[in-house]
Formats: C-alpha cells, structure tokens, sequence
C-alpha cells in the first residue's frame, strides 16, 4: 500500500498563469476528495468524486478552478489565471468503497502564486 | 450548516502534563466524529473516531468521548511526550463522508 500521492510537491507561479495538480489515490478507493489548507486553518472541501463522477462542488470552488478523474482512477485539479489568493496547500483524500469514514490523505501540493 | 469549533493554540505543555483540546460541534443529525493529526512535514492521519453518541475513541493514549448532549468531543491524554508534538484537527463528517475541520490546535510539547 503506497498510500495517496501527489505531484507537485510545491509549485511556484506567476499570478495569471494555470497550474494542475495531480492525485493518485490509494488503488482499491473509489472516492476521491480534494482540500484546500491555508496558513493557521483547516482543510475546506472543495470538491468529490465517486469513481469518475463528480457528485459535490463547494462554492470555494469557483470557475477558474476544475477537477476531473477520468476512468475512476487518478484525479487532476486544475487552477487557471491563478491569483495570489490561492495560494494554499491542496490536499487530496481517498476512501473505499465501504467507508468507515476515515479518510487517508496525501502529502498536499503546495501552491505558491507570486 | 454543520460547524466545528476547536480551542485556539499553540497549547504549550511539558512531558507528562496532561492534555485536553477542546472540541465542539455544530450539526444536524448524528454525524462521526474524528480526530487528525498533522505531524512536522507530514500529512493528515487518523487518530481516533467515534461513530455515536457516548462512543469513546481511543489511540495511542488519546482518548475522546462523544457527547451529544453537550455537542463536544475533547481530546485528552493523560501524560504527553515530545513526540506528541504536532497540529490536531476535529472532524465531523458531512455527505459523502467529507470532512468537516476546525482551525487545528498546535501542540508543543518540552522536554
């Protein structure tokens, strides 16, 4: 079990440009969620997936900002013109399919937009 | 909306005192209730769960009972050590089982 992945680690930007992160969860989940974490808080959900379908956007996740986790594996959130207020770590989270709740949780990618 | 207040920090304490973090809910119906816990450069991981009312989640010396009545789920231990240092989150879960966190509380613990 090489538990949830993400890549980057950290990513540097320029306000303007697009950033994607990429989230490899644990093989056997089929639930896949992302957080966003800023400096002194706790995760804020941002969004969730239930195999390759997207089943809850929260309102934090505006249009500039997209996930997609095509055939129910890997999952990809995407953040274009990026401001200096996304910057944050983003968290991706996975569960089973028969959740006992707990949710196991990536490293995070740290997103920095200067 | 479903909400989770924690007591602010840092908490600083020495080996072997004694912990509480303070940790109350807002929801509706019965939600679980969870701790995490983020170590130094580290990502969020499970510490102990209660799934209802009166449960009592427990792990390595932590311990946590769900209160309905008082819509509470403090964290204790009875005597913490350096390695305890780190940032804990209370969790309720909402629909889909997404996680709802307070702010973090940070722990640091003297030798």
């Amino acid at each position: 079990d090489t538990g949830v992945s993400q890549n980057p680690r950290h990513k540097i930007t320029k306000r303007g440009q697009n950033v994607t992160f990429r989230c490899d969860p644990i093989s056997e989940h089929n639930r896949l969620y992302w957080y966003r974490q800023t400096l002194g808080q706790g995760p804020e959900f941002l969004t969730y997936f239930q195999n390759e379908a997207q089943l809850e956007k929260s309102r934090l996740l505006s249009d500039r900002f997209s996930a997609e986790r095509p055939k129910g594996s890997f999952s990809t959130l995407e953040i274009q013109r990026t401001e200096q207020g996304d910057s944050a770590m983003y968290l991706c989270a996975s569960s089973p399919p028969d959740p006992t709740g707990e949710l196991f949780f990536g490293e995070g990618s740290r997103l920095t937009v200067l | 909306g479903n909400s989770v207040t924690q007591m602010e920090g840092p908490v600083t304490l020495s080996e072997e005192a004694f912990l509480t973090i303070n940790c109350t809910y807002t929801a509706t119906g019965y939600p679980s209730l969870f701790w995490y816990v983020q170590y130094p450069g580290e990502g969020l991981q499970l510490l102990l769960k209660a799934t209802k009312a009166d449960d009592k989640g427990s792990n390595k010396g932590f311990e946590a009972t769900y209160r309905k009545e008082t819509t509470s789920f403090h964290l204790e231990k009875g005597s913490v050590q350096v390695s305890d240092s780190a940032v804990y989150f209370c969790a309720l879960s909402g629909g889909y089982n997404k996680l709802i966190f307070g702010a973090g509380t940070r722990l640091a613990v003297h030798p």
